[in-house]
């Protein structure tokens, strides 16, 4: 079983939906939670990162931790073709462990 | 903002040549890292590296090696390109201390094909 379970998709939505992307980990001392956005032939960006357990929002991309559960999910509002990308989530753990646990990402394309 | 700055966007290669991918980072951070990522493998690690002369393998260092001799740059060398070494390759860098926590800064990619 990996780390990090991540549906790959294909997801499509139209234009304006609400898109819930989600991950699932099995390693209880992940204390640090990150989305990527990845857009075609270009290196993953940092879209958003939460700390333990709760909700961050930023504008339309609201992140979601519930630790009991081992489960994260990025919420998108009104989402936009720009949001066409391949969504990734990351993990990490204590301070000192450098090394982050992807998902294999999962593709989303809003259709106009 | 922090750039990492991968030399090539797409190179070509011919089997069992030695390959050379280059990173740089502009803003003074310890760590550097080497992924490759496949459609339905995700990223793979393959070596990283907390400061100048330091490496750790990854998840998959087989048939690669890295050099860091300098703060800001860190190489992957493909020490004899074989065909299944076609990918993308992504190099990152993020702060000492705050890896996890800060989240990496990302390269453009470089897109690998041997032949």
């Amino acid at each position: 079983q990996k780390e990090v379970e991540q549906d790959p998709g294909p997801l499509s939505v139209p234009e304006g939906a609400i898109v819930s992307l989600n991950c699932t980990y099995s390693n209880s001392a992940f204390q640090y939670f990150m989305w990527y956005r990845q857009y075609s032939r270009k290196g993953p960006e940092l879209l958003m990162y939460t700390y333990s357990s709760g909700n961050k929002e930023d504008g339309r991309f609201t992140a979601q931790v519930d630790k009991s559960s081992k489960y994260i999910s990025l919420f998108i509002r009104d989402s936009q073709p720009s949001d066409s990308a391949t969504y990734l989530c990351a993990m990490g753990s204590d301070f000192g462990n450098e090394k982050l646990t992807f998902g294999t990402g999962t593709r989303l394309t809003i259709i106009p | 903002d922090v750039k990492v700055t991968q030399s090539s966007r797409y190179l070509v290669k011919r089997t069992g040549e030695k390959v050379f991918l280059e990173c740089v980072q502009d803003m003074d951070h310890e760590n550097m890292f080497w992924y490759r990522q496949d459609p339905g493998l995700g990223l793979r690690l393959i070596y990283f590296s907390y400061d100048v002369k330091m490496k750790e393998k990854g998840d998959i260092p087989e048939g690669y090696s890295v050099s860091r001799e300098k703060k800001e740059r860190f190489s992957l060398i493909l020490e004899s390109a074989s065909t299944n070494q076609t990918s993308m390759y992504l190099c990152a860098s993020s702060l000492y201390g705050q890896g996890a926590g800060g989240g990496y800064t990302f390269g453009s990619g470089t897109r690998l094909t041997v032949v």
